[in-house]
Formats: C-alpha cells, structure tokens, sequence
C-alpha cells in the first residue's frame, strides 16, 4: 500500500537558517509529489508539485523540493527561513488514481 | 477570484445530533473533496465528486457519513448519529480536474462533539 512519512513531527529552526523537510514514500512506480503548506488560520496551499523531468523543483515563497528516487524522497528545502515560514508542512502523494495518501505534517516553529 | 469557501467554520454538537456542512467549490471546478484533519494527524479522504460520475466514497468511516454534491457545484457532508471520534476539521478542496491538478482548499468547518 502506498504511504506517506514525515519523520520529523516539529523543526524548530533560527529565523535566517536554512530548512529541510523530509519526507518519504512508499509507491512502486514514479509518484506524483506535493508539498502543501498550512499556516495558522490559513487554508492548505500548494508550494510545489513533481510530476516528472527536472528532479529539482521550485516553488512558491522561496521553497524548492528534490525527488529522489533512489532513496523515495522529496525533502523541502529553503535556505533561509523568514518568521511568517512557521507553519505545518504536509507531503502528500498521488497514486496512479485520483487520491492524494498524505503525510502527518511536520510542524515548524521560527526562533527569532 | 473567489475561493473556496465552507460554512459553518465552527460547529459545536451534542453526541448523537446530525450535523451538516457545507463546501462551496470554486467556480468551474469539477473535482470536489472531502478530508478529515484530526489533531495532530494528516488529511484523511473521505469522499470524491468529479462532474456527473458517481462519487467514490471509499474513505467514508462509516454509514453514518454521507455526501452529495447538487448540480456540480455544493456539496454538504452529513454525519448523523454523531460520537466524540467525528470531533476533527472538516476540509473541503476542488480542482479543476483531478489530483494532479492543484487542490484548494477551503478554511475547514471545526466540528466539536460534545
């Protein structure tokens, strides 16, 4: 069955730092990626999609995400965290079919 | 334009209460979601409209969930018989044409069970 982690539940991260989300899947063929992004009193939003080609992929607000298919990841990155960052951060993956198995989110909390 | 929108944004009910909620999809948007975000834990689907097919409703918990979606726009979800474990965020998301298209999502109805 396909599935979805995030291992890390929070990331406390310094503002100015850099940040990287993890995220692993378990899917037998090439998945369809996302990485969605929910702020406080805010709706989910999408930062950034992989579909194929180019494994190094950007998104909104300064973020990027890589897919590796040796090692079934698609961490997010961003190599300097502003305040209105923090924020929980879903992974989520497409199957083959019209449903999205999603991660537990990972919540990041900014140190000022 | 107009984004998702979902009413009630908070509903508080006694155990055993029938409850609606309602998704308001953007406009032309053919595919419709429905997830439950429980505390601490990632979307689980519950429920997908796209146009005039038949809904799957393969992650709905239970029978006491239903869904329906009229004329190819609103949606109400509908759990009746309500119990603690239905307490959750309720989110709704359209798309204009399947997963791979971006989902939007709307603010959530927070349904509190007494």
């Amino acid at each position: 069955a396909q599935s979805v982690t995030q291992p890390d539940i929070h990331i406390t991260v310094s503002e100015g730092a850099s940040l990287e989300l993890r995220c692993n899947y378990s899917y037998g063929a090439t998945p369809y990626l996302f990485w969605y992004v929910q702020s406080p009193g805010q709706g989910l939003q999408l930062l950034l999609k992989y579909f194929s080609g180019d494994t190094l992929v950007q998104g909104i607000k300064g973020f990027e995400a890589e897919f590796k298919r040796s090692q079934s990841s698609f961490n997010l990155r961003k190599p300097s965290v502003h305040w209105s960052d923090a924020a929980e951060y879903f992974c989520a993956v497409g199957a083959g079919n019209y449903q999205l198995i999603w991660g537990a989110g990972t919540k990041l909390i900014i140190k000022p | 334009g107009a984004g998702v929108s979902q009413s009630p944004s908070n509903k508080v009910t006694e155990k055993g209460k029938d409850v609606e909620l309602r998704c308001d999809p953007i406009s032309g948007h053919t595919a419709l979601y429905w997830y439950r975000q429980s505390l601490g834990q990632g979307l689980e689907f519950l429920i997908y409209f796209q146009g005039n097919s038949a809904p799957d409703k393969s992650g709905l918990p239970s029978d006491r969930f239903s869904a329906e979606r009229t004329g190819g726009s609103v949606s109400t979800l509908t759990i009746q018989r309500t119990q603690q474990e239905d307490s959750a965020v309720y989110l709704c998301a359209s798309s204009r044409n399947g997963f791979q298209e971006t989902q939007y999502f709307g603010p959530g109805t927070r349904l509190l069970v007494l």
